[in-house]
């Protein structure tokens, strides 16, 4: 069966801080992984996905399948970064999304 | 385009009523995704639906729950003789063909009393 494990219910830090939020999945084939990003009262929207290797609003997150991880980083956070972060796969050619139970995102100034 | 949208944004129903709830997807997206999110969880899959048809029903519960996607009109969840633990946010998402981004609504507060 496949899963998505988001050890931390909450992640908080200071304006400028380093930010990695992890991501750890299980997925007997070769999954899609992604990140989606909830702001506060708006909608779930898509940040990243790993087959796109791109840098959104500073964030990047590589797939490291020998650790089947997915962890979400930047390197300065920006307290317009506090959200709700949710972790998420998809067999590759199917397209239902498996969740984890996300992360909350608070930075500090 | 503004969106998918799901109405109503909250919903309160005693126990034993009916939920129905409505999802417009993104003009031109046939594809159609309802997930459910209870308290302190993350978004689970429910149900998959294309233009008139199931695709995947393997996260609907057996009883009460049923969804359709007519050739006209939203996509309707309908939840039948609710019970407390029917209380959660219910997202529903679209996307225009398989593997491209899908798109959420705002999601359905229900709470059951």
């Amino acid at each position: 069966a496949q899963r998505v494990t988001q050890p931390e219910k909450l992640l908080s830090v200071f304006k400028g801080a380093p930010v990695e939020l992890k991501c750890n999945y299980s997925y007997s084939g070769s999954p899609e992984l992604f990140w989606y990003v909830q702001y506060s009262r708006q909608r779930l929207q898509l940040l990243l996905r790993h087959i796109s290797r791109e840098s959104i609003k500073g964030f990047t997150a590589d797939l490291n399948k020998g650790e089947t991880s997915f962890h979400l980083k930047k390197p300065f956070a920006q307290e317009e970064d506090s959200a709700m972060y949710y972790c998420a796969l998809s067999d590759s050619g199917y397209s239902t999304l498996t969740f984890g139970k996300g992360t909350m995102l608070l930075v500090s100034p | 385009n503004a969106g998918v949208m799901q109405n109503p944004r909250h919903l309160v129903r005693r126990r034993g009523q009916e939920a129905r709830l409505r999802c417009s997807p993104m003009k031109g997206h046939s594809h159609v995704y309802w997930y459910r999110q209870l308290p302190e969880e993350g978004l689970k899959f429910m149900v998959y639906l294309q233009k008139e048809n199931i695709i995947d029903e393997s996260g609907m519960p057996k009883e009460r729950f049923s969804a359709e996607f007519p050739k006209e009109g939203p996509s309707i969840l309908r939840i039948q003789q609710v019970v407390r633990g029917d209380s959660a946010a219910y997202f529903c998402a679209s996307r225009d063909r398989p593997n491209t981004e899908a798109f959420f609504g705002q999601g359905t507060r229900l709470t059951v009393v």
